[in-house]
């Protein structure tokens, strides 16, 4: 599993309630990535960081932000959930000692937005 | 941008044969094409990739043959298992870091024994 944990692993949550989504990895790996996974759509990348501090955008970011303020920890936040945010979103990291296009994913938070 | 299709959807084999799943890209600048393997509420798991400077690549039971003229790669497992059962993605990307992998929608292999 490359060190990495996600929680809450299940969320139902109400339209308009604001909501964090934690990944933690234990390997000091540069690269985090947060995806979304829907059927009929395989996984898509919402944002990824590349350093503390320094996050950029993916292809489905409106609605998400994300912060890293340690290497170890990367936050996603649904300001104000939506029901179209209903999904299974996983994290994924690459690069200690590891090819740094290599991704590796955690085991998947399932959030229900109702 | 990259666009991934993968093909088949579904696909139900005997224990013991052989099962191939294909994708096709369209952004001729990707040179980096993993494969995962997705058992039922757990994350993807990494289970072999291929790079543009390579054809084939072999690890067991699994190999891939990647055609960058035609824009093609294949995933193809031989002797199947009952725990080869899965939902199995392909993907694609620049070989770069902070590069999204561009997935296909997934192949639902179930192998029967």
């Amino acid at each position: 599993d490359a060190g990495i944990t996600q929680s809450p692993r299940h969320k139902v949550t109400e339209t308009g309630t604001p909501v964090t989504l934690r990944c933690h990895q234990t390997e000091n790996h540069r690269y985090m990535y947060w995806y979304r996974q829907d059927p009929g759509h395989g996984l898509r990348l919402i944002h990824y960081s590349y350093g503390v501090k320094d996050t950029d955008k993916g292809e489905v970011s409106d609605g998400y932000s994300v912060s890293r303020s340690k290497t170890e920890d990367f936050l996603l936040t649904l300001e104000s959930a939506t029901s179209s945010q209903t999904s299974v979103y996983f994290c994924a990291i690459s690069g200690q000692g590891i090819p740094t296009d290599t991704q590796y994913f955690g085991p998947g938070t399932r959030l229900t937005v109702l | 941008g990259e666009n991934v299709e993968q093909h088949p959807s579904t696909l139900s084999v005997q224990e013991g044969d052989s099962a191939v799943i294909k994708c096709t890209y369209s952004d001729s600048a990707s040179n980096y094409f993993p494969w995962y393997k997705q058992e039922l509420g757990k994350g993807p798991q990494l289970i072999i990739d291929i790079r543009s400077n390579v054809g084939e690549k072999k690890d067991q039971r699994i190999a891939v043959t990647l055609n960058k003229t035609a824009k093609h790669f294949s995933l193809h497992i031989t002797e199947t298992q009952p725990e080869d059962s899965a939902v199995y993605f392909c993907a694609a990307s620049k070989e770069q870091a902070g590069t999204a992998l561009i997935f296909g929608k997934g192949t639902t292999l179930s192998v029967s024994s």
